[in-house]
Protein backbone atom coordinates (compact mmCIF):
# COMPACT_ATOMS: atom_id res chain seq x y z
CA UNK A 1 0.00 0.00 0.00
CA UNK A 2 0.89 3.50 -0.96
CA UNK A 3 1.06 6.65 1.38
CA UNK A 4 2.24 10.24 1.78
CA UNK A 5 2.63 11.90 5.41
CA UNK A 6 2.89 15.49 5.25
CA UNK A 7 4.40 17.19 8.31
CA UNK A 8 2.96 20.01 9.63
CA UNK A 9 -0.35 21.09 8.67
CA UNK A 10 0.57 24.71 9.10
CA UNK A 11 3.36 26.59 8.37
CA UNK A 12 3.66 30.03 8.15
CA UNK A 13 6.72 32.26 6.77
CA UNK A 14 7.72 35.54 6.44
CA UNK A 15 7.57 37.36 2.33
CA UNK A 16 10.87 37.17 1.05
CA UNK A 17 11.94 33.93 3.70
CA UNK A 18 12.62 30.37 2.46
CA UNK A 19 9.70 27.51 1.88
CA UNK A 20 9.77 23.95 3.14
CA UNK A 21 6.87 21.97 3.05
CA UNK A 22 7.77 18.60 4.41
CA UNK A 23 6.22 14.90 2.32
CA UNK A 24 7.49 11.79 3.26
CA UNK A 25 6.53 8.71 1.07
CA UNK A 26 5.64 4.72 1.80
CA UNK A 27 6.00 2.69 -1.49
CA UNK A 28 6.84 -0.87 -2.47
CA UNK A 29 7.56 0.08 -5.58
CA UNK A 30 9.64 3.11 -7.29
CA UNK A 31 7.15 5.83 -6.32
CA UNK A 32 5.73 8.39 -8.59
CA UNK A 33 5.65 11.75 -6.43
CA UNK A 34 3.84 14.85 -7.05
CA UNK A 35 2.66 18.00 -5.24
CA UNK A 36 -0.62 20.02 -5.88
CA UNK A 37 -1.24 23.47 -4.33
CA UNK A 38 -4.92 24.69 -3.86
CA UNK A 39 -6.03 27.85 -3.99
CA UNK A 40 -9.27 28.94 -1.95
CA UNK A 41 -12.93 27.48 -3.13
CA UNK A 42 -10.44 25.86 -6.50
CA UNK A 43 -9.29 22.64 -7.49
CA UNK A 44 -6.30 21.36 -7.41
CA UNK A 45 -3.20 22.39 -9.70
CA UNK A 46 0.19 20.45 -10.33
CA UNK A 47 3.03 22.27 -9.44
CA UNK A 48 5.72 19.51 -10.20
CA UNK A 49 5.59 15.51 -10.70
CA UNK A 50 9.08 13.02 -9.74
CA UNK A 51 9.01 10.25 -12.40
CA UNK A 52 12.40 8.87 -11.57
CA UNK A 53 14.20 10.98 -14.49
CA UNK A 54 15.89 13.22 -12.10
CA UNK A 55 16.41 13.67 -8.39
CA UNK A 56 15.75 17.48 -8.38
CA UNK A 57 12.69 18.37 -10.18
CA UNK A 58 12.01 22.40 -10.83
CA UNK A 59 7.71 23.33 -11.17
CA UNK A 60 5.67 26.49 -11.63
CA UNK A 61 6.18 29.32 -9.84
CA UNK A 62 9.87 28.86 -8.50
CA UNK A 63 8.97 25.69 -6.50
CA UNK A 64 10.83 22.62 -6.82
CA UNK A 65 11.36 19.22 -4.93
CA UNK A 66 13.94 17.01 -4.29
CA UNK A 67 13.82 13.27 -4.19
CA UNK A 68 15.58 11.08 -1.90
CA UNK A 69 15.25 7.76 -1.88
CA UNK A 70 17.63 7.19 1.56
CA UNK A 71 15.01 9.60 3.28
CA UNK A 72 11.57 8.31 1.47
CA UNK A 73 11.11 11.75 1.44
CA UNK A 74 9.88 14.51 -1.58
CA UNK A 75 10.27 17.91 0.11
CA UNK A 76 8.94 20.86 -1.46
CA UNK A 77 10.93 24.02 -1.55
CA UNK A 78 10.67 27.74 -2.37
CA UNK A 79 13.73 30.22 -2.04
CA UNK A 80 11.77 33.36 -1.49
CA UNK A 81 7.76 33.34 -0.26
CA UNK A 82 5.78 35.51 -1.88
CA UNK A 83 2.12 36.42 -0.73
CA UNK A 84 0.84 34.91 -3.30
CA UNK A 85 2.38 31.56 -2.39
CA UNK A 86 -0.62 31.41 0.71
CA UNK A 87 -2.54 28.38 -0.43
CA UNK A 88 -2.88 24.70 0.61
CA UNK A 89 -0.39 22.00 -0.41
CA UNK A 90 -0.69 18.90 -0.93
CA UNK A 91 1.39 15.67 -1.47
CA UNK A 92 0.29 12.87 -3.46
CA UNK A 93 2.02 9.54 -4.40
CA UNK A 94 0.97 7.23 -7.40
CA UNK A 95 2.64 3.89 -8.21
CA UNK A 96 1.64 3.02 -11.46
CA UNK A 97 2.90 6.42 -13.03
CA UNK A 98 -0.47 7.27 -14.69
CA UNK A 99 -1.40 9.93 -12.01
CA UNK A 100 -4.90 7.62 -12.21
CA UNK A 101 -4.85 6.64 -8.34
CA UNK A 102 -3.40 9.38 -6.69
CA UNK A 103 -2.84 9.03 -2.67
CA UNK A 104 -2.69 12.09 -1.20
CA UNK A 105 -1.40 13.57 1.79
CA UNK A 106 -3.74 15.96 4.38
CA UNK A 107 -2.23 18.50 3.05
CA UNK A 108 -0.11 21.84 4.72
CA UNK A 109 -1.80 25.21 4.86
CA UNK A 110 1.16 28.04 4.17
CA UNK A 111 0.41 31.53 5.24
CA UNK A 112 2.60 33.93 4.37
CA UNK A 113 3.10 36.86 6.92
CA UNK A 114 4.47 40.75 5.88
CA UNK B 1 -13.79 23.84 -23.16
CA UNK B 2 -11.13 25.81 -21.13
CA UNK B 3 -10.68 23.51 -18.11
CA UNK B 4 -12.94 21.18 -15.93
CA UNK B 5 -16.46 22.73 -15.01
CA UNK B 6 -18.36 20.88 -12.40
CA UNK B 7 -21.75 21.73 -11.79
CA UNK B 8 -23.64 22.94 -9.15
CA UNK B 9 -20.55 24.70 -7.41
CA UNK B 10 -22.72 24.31 -3.77
CA UNK B 11 -25.28 21.65 -2.89
CA UNK B 12 -27.01 21.49 0.14
CA UNK B 13 -29.26 18.21 0.67
CA UNK B 14 -31.45 17.42 3.19
CA UNK B 15 -30.68 13.35 4.68
CA UNK B 16 -31.89 11.01 2.68
CA UNK B 17 -32.59 13.10 -0.72
CA UNK B 18 -30.76 11.91 -3.57
CA UNK B 19 -28.14 14.35 -5.27
CA UNK B 20 -26.60 14.08 -9.14
CA UNK B 21 -23.04 16.04 -9.53
CA UNK B 22 -22.36 16.76 -13.31
CA UNK B 23 -18.23 17.06 -14.44
CA UNK B 24 -17.77 18.49 -17.87
CA UNK B 25 -14.35 17.28 -18.91
CA UNK B 26 -11.82 18.93 -21.33
CA UNK B 27 -12.85 18.39 -24.54
CA UNK B 28 -11.29 15.31 -26.02
CA UNK B 29 -9.92 14.09 -22.52
CA UNK B 30 -9.99 10.24 -22.40
CA UNK B 31 -9.67 10.03 -18.36
CA UNK B 32 -11.73 11.14 -15.74
CA UNK B 33 -11.57 10.61 -12.41
CA UNK B 34 -13.97 11.63 -9.33
CA UNK B 35 -12.70 12.48 -5.79
CA UNK B 36 -14.11 13.30 -2.69
CA UNK B 37 -12.45 15.84 -0.20
CA UNK B 38 -13.46 15.76 3.19
CA UNK B 39 -13.01 19.01 5.10
CA UNK B 40 -9.06 19.03 6.07
CA UNK B 41 -8.10 16.17 4.63
CA UNK B 42 -6.71 15.71 0.98
CA UNK B 43 -8.94 13.90 -1.53
CA UNK B 44 -9.83 10.64 -1.74
CA UNK B 45 -9.79 8.72 -5.04
CA UNK B 46 -13.59 7.49 -5.65
CA UNK B 47 -13.61 6.34 -9.29
CA UNK B 48 -11.74 6.48 -12.83
CA UNK B 49 -13.40 6.12 -16.11
CA UNK B 50 -11.40 5.69 -19.28
CA UNK B 51 -13.89 6.64 -22.27
CA UNK B 52 -17.29 5.38 -20.95
CA UNK B 53 -15.85 2.34 -19.28
CA UNK B 54 -15.44 2.34 -15.51
CA UNK B 55 -12.44 1.10 -15.07
CA UNK B 56 -12.02 1.31 -11.25
CA UNK B 57 -14.71 2.02 -8.58
CA UNK B 58 -12.88 0.92 -6.11
CA UNK B 59 -12.84 4.14 -3.88
CA UNK B 60 -16.69 4.40 -3.99
CA UNK B 61 -17.63 3.84 -0.25
CA UNK B 62 -21.43 2.51 -0.34
CA UNK B 63 -23.49 1.21 -3.09
CA UNK B 64 -25.15 4.75 -2.66
CA UNK B 65 -23.00 6.21 -4.86
CA UNK B 66 -22.87 5.65 -8.66
CA UNK B 67 -20.96 7.23 -11.23
CA UNK B 68 -21.82 7.27 -14.73
CA UNK B 69 -20.14 8.16 -18.00
CA UNK B 70 -22.06 7.12 -20.65
CA UNK B 71 -21.05 8.90 -24.10
CA UNK B 72 -17.25 9.60 -22.90
CA UNK B 73 -17.87 13.20 -22.39
CA UNK B 74 -19.97 14.44 -19.05
CA UNK B 75 -20.14 12.68 -16.35
CA UNK B 76 -22.29 12.23 -13.14
CA UNK B 77 -21.80 11.44 -9.41
CA UNK B 78 -25.00 10.03 -8.25
CA UNK B 79 -25.27 9.72 -4.37
CA UNK B 80 -28.91 8.17 -2.88
CA UNK B 81 -30.31 8.79 0.23
CA UNK B 82 -27.48 11.04 1.52
CA UNK B 83 -25.76 11.03 5.19
CA UNK B 84 -24.12 13.49 7.12
CA UNK B 85 -21.08 11.76 6.82
CA UNK B 86 -21.64 12.20 2.55
CA UNK B 87 -21.10 15.85 3.54
CA UNK B 88 -17.52 16.88 1.40
CA UNK B 89 -16.29 18.43 -1.92
CA UNK B 90 -16.60 16.44 -4.53
CA UNK B 91 -13.40 17.12 -7.07
CA UNK B 92 -13.58 16.08 -10.65
CA UNK B 93 -10.61 15.61 -12.99
CA UNK B 94 -9.52 14.90 -16.54
CA UNK B 95 -6.50 13.83 -18.43
CA UNK B 96 -5.59 12.66 -21.56
CA UNK B 97 -3.34 10.95 -22.93
CA UNK B 98 -3.68 8.47 -19.81
CA UNK B 99 -0.86 8.97 -17.60
CA UNK B 100 -0.82 12.62 -18.31
CA UNK B 101 -1.02 14.86 -15.23
CA UNK B 102 -4.75 15.33 -14.06
CA UNK B 103 -6.51 18.46 -14.46
CA UNK B 104 -8.96 19.21 -11.83
CA UNK B 105 -12.34 20.98 -11.21
CA UNK B 106 -13.60 23.89 -9.00
CA UNK B 107 -15.36 20.84 -7.47
CA UNK B 108 -18.90 20.30 -5.69
CA UNK B 109 -19.69 21.53 -2.44
CA UNK B 110 -22.06 18.90 -0.65
CA UNK B 111 -23.62 19.77 2.22
CA UNK B 112 -26.03 17.53 3.89
CA UNK B 113 -28.33 18.30 6.62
Amino acid sequence: AQSVTQLGSHVSVSEGALVLLRCNYSSSVPPYLFWYVQYPNQGLQLLLKYTSAATLVKGINGFEAEFKKSETSFHLTKPSAHMSDAAEYFCAVSETGTASKLTFGTGTRLQVTL
Amino acid sequence: GAGVSQSPRYKVAKRGQDVALRCDPISGHVSLFWYQQALGQGPEFLTYFQNEAQLDKSGLPSDRFFAERPEGSVSTLKIQRTQQEDSAVYLCASSSPPGSPLHFGNGTRLTVT
